[in-house]
């Protein structure tokens, strides 16, 4: 069974601290994977995928084949990335557009 | 964002009854998608549509009705509504579902309680 487990709820550092937002996933086949970011009465929108091997807003997203897992890290965590974290793989022998998220984490960044 | 919309942004209603909650995008994206997001369990998807007429079923689509007859409007029905079906639910659509071009882009979501 397709499976994506974020297995914080909630993550609180200081400001500066650095911040790793944990995702581990179930597939078969090879996934490809997304991280989407909602900020306090904003919307739901995509922070960054792994295809594109970006850094958005200083995060970073590896993709772990052997760990199944894509956690999603920042070296020195700023107040404004307080926000609820979810992770999305999408499943690559399916031609929906489907993706499933996971449980989501919310990070608390701390002055 | 101002593409998708949803209404109504806020709805209370009692049990039993029907609800109707909008979705409309102007960006003629084929695929839209309907979640439902609760504490614990994230965000899940109800139903999804691959064009106009074309509607399949997520992780949790029993109890809800939807339907695309226009590419515009995904509009999602709660047959006979249940407490369970307190949610905040999202409406998202995409252009494209090729990877490198995959985005959801994300109405504002309507906040349902069932009393």
């Amino acid at each position: 069974a397709q499976r994506v487990t974020q297995p914080e709820k909630l993550l609180s550092v200081f400001k500066g601290a650095p911040v790793e937002l944990k995702c581990n996933y179930s597939y078969s086949g090879s996934p490809e994977l997304f991280w989407y970011v909602q900020y306090s009465r904003q919307r739901l929108q995509l922070l960054l995928r792994h295809i594109s091997r970006e850094s958005i807003k200083g995060f970073t997203a590896d993709l772990n084949k052997g760990e199944t897992s894509f956690h999603l890290k920042k070296p020195f965590a700023q107040e404004e990335d307080s926000a609820m974290y979810y992770c999305a793989p999408k499943n690559m022998t399916s031609n929906t557009g489907k993706l499933i998220f996971g449980q989501g984490t919310t990070l608390q960044v701390k002055p | 964002d101002a593409g998708i919309t949803q209404s109504p942004r806020y709805k209370i209603t009692e049990t039993g009854r029907q609800v109707t909650l909008m979705c409309h995008q102007t960006w003629s994206h084929s695929y839209m998608f309907w979640y439902r997001q609760d504490l614990g369990h994230g965000l899940r998807l109800i139903y999804y549509s691959a064009a106009a007429d074309i509607t399949d079923k997520g992780e949790v689509p029993d109890g809800y009705v939807v339907s695309r007859s226009k590419t515009e409007n995904f509009p999602l029905t709660l047959e006979s509504a249940t407490r369970s079906q307190t949610s905040v639910y999202f409406c998202a659509s995409s252009e494209s579902n090729r990877v490198a071009q995959e985005t959801q882009y994300f109405g504002p979501g309507t906040r349902l309680l069932v009393l």
